[in-house]
C-alpha cells in the first residue's frame, strides 16, 4: 500500500512569486485535504477535494487555489506569495466517508 | 478563532511515566477525535481515535479518555519510552470531514 506522498519536500519562493505543490493520495482513498503548519502550530485546514470537487474550505484567501485529478492527486497553488505563507504544507488522504486521514511528510516552503 | 484547545504546550517526563495531554473544545458538531504524533521533519501520524459515544479507547499503550459533557477529551500514554518524545496534536472533526487541530505538546521523555 502506498502512503501519501509530496513534492517537492522543500522550495524557497519570493514574495509575489506563484507556487505550485503537488500530492498523491494514498491507494485508494479519493479524498485530499490541505493543511497549512505554521512553525510550533497545529495544521490549519486550507480545503478539501472529494471528486475533483472543493468540498469545504478553511479561513484562507482566493489566492490559496486546488485541482483533485481523476486518479485523486491533487495540486495546491498560491499566488502572490506573501512572507507569511512560509510553512509546512501537508496533504492528507482518506476514503470515502471520511476516516482515517493519513498525512504526507509536506513540503517546506519558504518565502524570501 | 481556536476551536481546539490544548494544553499543556510542553511535557517533560522520565522513562516509564505516564504523560496526559488534554483537549478541550466547543462546537457540538465534532464526531471524531483523533490524536496524532508528529516527529521532525515529518508528516502527524495517526495514534488513536475516539467517536463521542464511548468515554475510553486503548491501543497498545496509547488511552484516550472522553467526556462528552465537559466536551473534553485527553491522552495518556503508558510506560512512556524515549522513542515517544515528539509533538503530539489533538484534532477534533465535523460531520464535513474538517479537520481543527489543537496548537500541539511536546514530549520528552528522558532515559
Amino acid at each position: 500500500e502506498t502512503g501519501v506522498t509530496q513534492s517537492p519536500t522543500h522550495l524557497i519562493k519570493t514574495r509575489g512569486q506563484q507556487v505550485t505543490l503537488r500530492c498523491s493520495s494514498q491507494s485508494g482513498h479519493n479524498t485530499v485535504s490541505w493543511y497549512q503548519q505554521a512553525l510550533g502550530q497545529g495544521p490549519q485546514f486550507i480545503f478539501q477535494y472529494y471528486r475533483e470537487e472543493e468540498n469545504g474550505r478553511g479561513n484562507f484567501p482566493p489566492r490559496f487555489s486546488g485541482l483533485q485529478f481523476p486518479n485523486y492527486s491533487s495540486e495546491l497553488n498560491v499566488n502572490a506569495l506573501e512572507l507569511d505563507d512560509s510553512a509546512l504544507y501537508l496533504c492528507a488522504s482518506s476514503p470515502s466517508g471520511g476516516q482515517p486521514q493519513h498525512f504526507g511528510d509536506g513540503t517546506r516552503l519558504s518565502i524570501l | 478563532q481556536q476551536q481546539v484547545k490544548q494544553s499543556p504546550q510542553s511535557l517533560i517526563v522520565q522513562k516509564g511515566g505516564i504523560p496526559i495531554i488534554n483537549c478541550a473544545y466547543e462546537n457540538t458538531a465534532f464526531d471524531y477525535f483523533p490524536w496524532y504524533q508528529q516527529f521532525p521533519g515529518k508528516g502527524p501520524a495517526l495514534l488513536i481515535a475516539i467517536r463521542p459515544d464511548v468515554s475510553e479507547k486503548k491501543e497498545g499503550r496509547f488511552t484516550i479518555s472522553f467526556n462528552k459533557s465537559a466536551k473534553q477529551f485527553s491522552l495518556h500514554i503508558m510506560d512512556s519510552q524515549p522513542g515517544d518524545s515528539a509533538t503530539y496534536f489533538c484534532a477534533a472533526v465535523n460531520t464535513g470531514n474538517q479537520f481543527y487541530f489543537g496548537t500541539g505538546t511536546s514530549l520528552t521523555v528522558i532515559p
